[in-house]
């Protein structure tokens, strides 16, 4: 059975700062790995994903995150937060071998960036 | 070009009520699926289907039913409302359901069971 954790409920940085949300997966397979955004009263709005090659992946809103294979990591990084970015992400994965899409999401990590 | 629509926005509903959520895409997508999302636990999915015609279940389907009788719309009916129901769904679609595609999200309904 897949799984996807996301050890922090909340993570407070200071605007300007880097921005870190860490996120670990269990897969019996090769993992697609997906991170979204969820502003208040919104849907999910897709950030990145990780399907295979370069292990640091570049999303949107200048967002990046980086596979690593060993450890069954896949955490999201902003080099320099704004306070914009506070809001709800999840981390998901799909299995490769499951052709009906199934995504399994994690709890979510609210980002908070103060001023 | 929409996206994905959900209607209604907010509900209440009573204890052994019925109701339809809707949700319709204008992307042609084939995958569309139902989650409900819990403080705490993520999002869950209800229900899903790969086309016009097919549907299967996901993790959390008990109390609820689905049809996609249109590539369009996949409503997703409560048939006895319990509070347990009470929570904020979601609809997503895909162009396929190949594992490598990112889904597009609703905006969700709110919905409180009395």
């Amino acid at each position: 059975a897949q799984s996807v954790a996301q050890p922090e409920d909340q993570v407070n940085v200071a605007e300007g700062n880097p921005l870190t949300v860490k996120c670990t997966y269990s897969v019996s397979g090769n993992p697609y790995l997906f991170w979204y955004v969820q502003y208040p009263n919104r849907g999910l709005q897709f950030l990145l994903k990780y399907i295979t090659g370069d292990n640091l992946v570049k999303g949107s809103y200048g967002f990046e995150a980086e596979f690593n294979k060993s450890q069954t990591s896949f955490h999201l990084k902003k080099p320099s937060a704004l306070v914009s970015d506070s809001a709800l992400y999840f981390c998901a994965v799909r299995v490769t071998t499951d052709s009906w899409g199934k995504l399994q999401f994690g709890a979510g990590t609210q980002v908070v960036v103060t001023p | 070009n929409a996206g994905v629509t959900q209607t209604p926005k907010f509900q209440v509903l009573k204890t052994g009520q019925s109701m339809t959520l809707q949700c319709a895409q204008d992307m042609n997508h084939e995958y569309m699926s139902w989650y409900r999302q819990d403080p705490g636990m993520g999002l869950r999915l209800i229900h899903y289907s790969v086309g016009a015609g097919i549907t299967d279940q996901g993790e959390v389907p008990n109390g609820y039913n689905v049809s996609r009788s249109t590539t369009e719309d996949f409503p997703l009916r409560l048939l006895s409302a319990a509070p347990s129901q009470t929570s904020v769904y979601f609809c997503a679609s895909s162009l396929t359901g190949t594992s490598n595609q990112p889904q597009h999200f609703g905006d969700g309904t709110r919905l409180s069971i009395l």
